[in-house]
């Protein structure tokens, strides 16, 4: 069984400054970790993912995620943050077999100017 | 390409009328499809998902129950709603297992959603 936990359910952060999103997973096998953000009234999209190929994964929008074993953790990272970065943010854990998706609770990204 | 449609975009149904929401795949073939539902201020909550036409598993019990008529359809439905039926409900799909090769990782493509509320 496979599960996430994301630290913080409010972020707000400088416009300019760095975003920070932290994801902690439990997982009984190897898995495939996921960042999606959902901005308003809209479904979620793929920022990034891992799929053992690399531990430093970038994804669109200027976003990477690190994945670290000996922590169990995919914290989400963006050297500065934009305006356009206010959205939610869900970790998510899948098996490397077959599996539902495990999503985390989420985090809600507030920019402020 | 693929893309996932949800019909209607916003509701507003009475409480104790029926519910039909509707998703569709186009640009793949036998897809996983799921539906979830985020309630105000909560996470997101599987409710359904299907490997197979007529084959649904359900993850939580509720008022709610799913059909898949078709291969890239996927429908959510109720007889008679509840006020805690409210909420964001999207669709989502996934490369079935075994099938979609080295680069296939289990992520799922999600629809725009369906906005429910039952007054």
């Amino acid at each position: 069984a496979q599960s996430v936990t994301q630290l913080g359910s409010h972020v707000s952060v400088s416009e300019g400054a760095l975003v920070l999103l932290r994801c902690n997973y439990s997982s009984s096998v190897p898995p495939y970790l996921f960042w999606y953000v959902q901005y308003p009234n809209q479904g979620l999209q793929l920022l990034l993912k891992y799929t053992s190929a690399a531990t430093l994964v970038k994804g669109i929008n200027g976003f990477e995620a690190e994945f670290k074993k000996s922590e169990t953790s995919f914290h989400l990272t963006k050297p500065s943050a934009h305006m356009s970065d206010a959205a939610e943010y869900f970790c998510a854990v899948s098996p490397q077999s077959w599996g539902k998706l495990q999503f985390g609770a989420g985090t809600q990204v507030v920019v402020t100017p | 390409s693929q893309t996932i449609h949800q019909w209607p975009a916003t509701l507003v149904q009475p409480v104790g009328s029926p519910l039909s929401l509707e998703c569709t795949v186009e640009g793949t073939s036998n897809p996983n499809l799921y539906w979830y539902r985020q309630a105000a201020g909560r996470g997101l909550q599987l409710l359904f998902y299907s490997v197979g036409i007529g084959q649904i598993s359900s993850e939580v019990p509720q008022n709610l129950s799913a059909s898949r008529p078709q291969d890239r359809q996927f429908i959510l439905s109720s007889k008679k709603l509840l006020l805690s039926d409210s909420g964001f409900y999207l669709c989502a799909w996934s490369v079935r297992s075994g099938r979609g090769g080295p680069n296939s990782y289990n992520e799922q493509f999600f629809g725009p959603g369906t906005r429910l509320t039952v007054l």
